[in-house]
């Protein structure tokens, strides 16, 4: 089992350019999430899909987009994107039921010049 | 809404003493608590969780205690090693929270041999 995979590791956009950042995970998880995570900041989260079907706003979800494909995908997109937006990006699976951890993937950098 | 407060943001100890890293949260209805260990470029990985109904939890060099009443939870390491060097969060959720965790902002712990 591979866990949680996403793709790129890396990568560099000009401001006003538009990215889908995708995660995929193979351990059959209802719940899934996009965090980011700056500096000094902790892990933010910017989106959540509890199950499939469903995607809800996080704490900081401006500027950003997602799409909960199917059970194993779960898709943020950047439209126009701004150098505040250079982090690392981090998704995370879930399974049911309630009170059990987060699973990580190894997270995309990126930056935004 | 839901706040972790975390301290300290970094702690120093020579190898052999104890560590210890405190959070307080806000949210009464929350009786979930993870924490966190994140290697340099590395994703977060779960060391040890506590759940509402227990107030302390040992797995071997590490314990976490919970105080439902005071809010608050904290992560000790005993015997510390070079290699327990990282960045450290603690996270709460469960209740109503959809399985959303909301994370301290980190503890940088540096183990000197």
């Amino acid at each position: 089992n591979a866990g949680v995979t996403q793709t790129p590791k890396f990568q560099v956009l000009k401001t006003g350019q538009s990215m889908t950042l995708q995660c995929a995970q193979d351990m059959n998880h209802n719940s899934m999430y996009w965090y980011r995570q700056d500096p000094g900041m902790g892990l933010r989260l910017i989106y959540y899909s509890a199950s499939e079907g469903t995607t809800d706003k996080g704490e900081v979800p401006n500027g950003y987009n997602v799409s909960r494909l199917n059970k194993r995908e779960f898709s943020l997109r950047l439209e126009s994107a701004a150098p505040s937006q250079t982090s690392v990006y981090f998704c995370a699976s879930r399974p049911v039921p309630e009170n059990q951890p987060q699973h990580f993937g190894d997270g995309t950098r990126l930056s935004i010049l | 809404g839901e706040n972790v407060e975390q301290h300290p943001s970094t702690l120093s100890v020579q190898e052999g003493d104890s560590a210890v890293i405190k959070c307080t949260y806000s949210d009464s209805a929350s009786n979930y608590f993870p924490w966190y260990k994140q290697e340099l470029g590395k994703r977060p990985q779960l060391i040890i969780d506590i759940r509402s109904n227990v107030g302390e939890k040992k797995d071997q060099r590490i314990a976490v205690t919970l105080n439902k009443t005071a809010k608050h939870f904290s992560l000790h390491i005993t015997e510390t090693q070079p290699e327990d060097s990282a960045v450290y969060f603690c996270a709460e959720g469960g209740g109503t929270s959809y399985g959303k965790l909301t994370f301290g902002q980190g503890t940088i712990l540096t183990v000197h041999p």
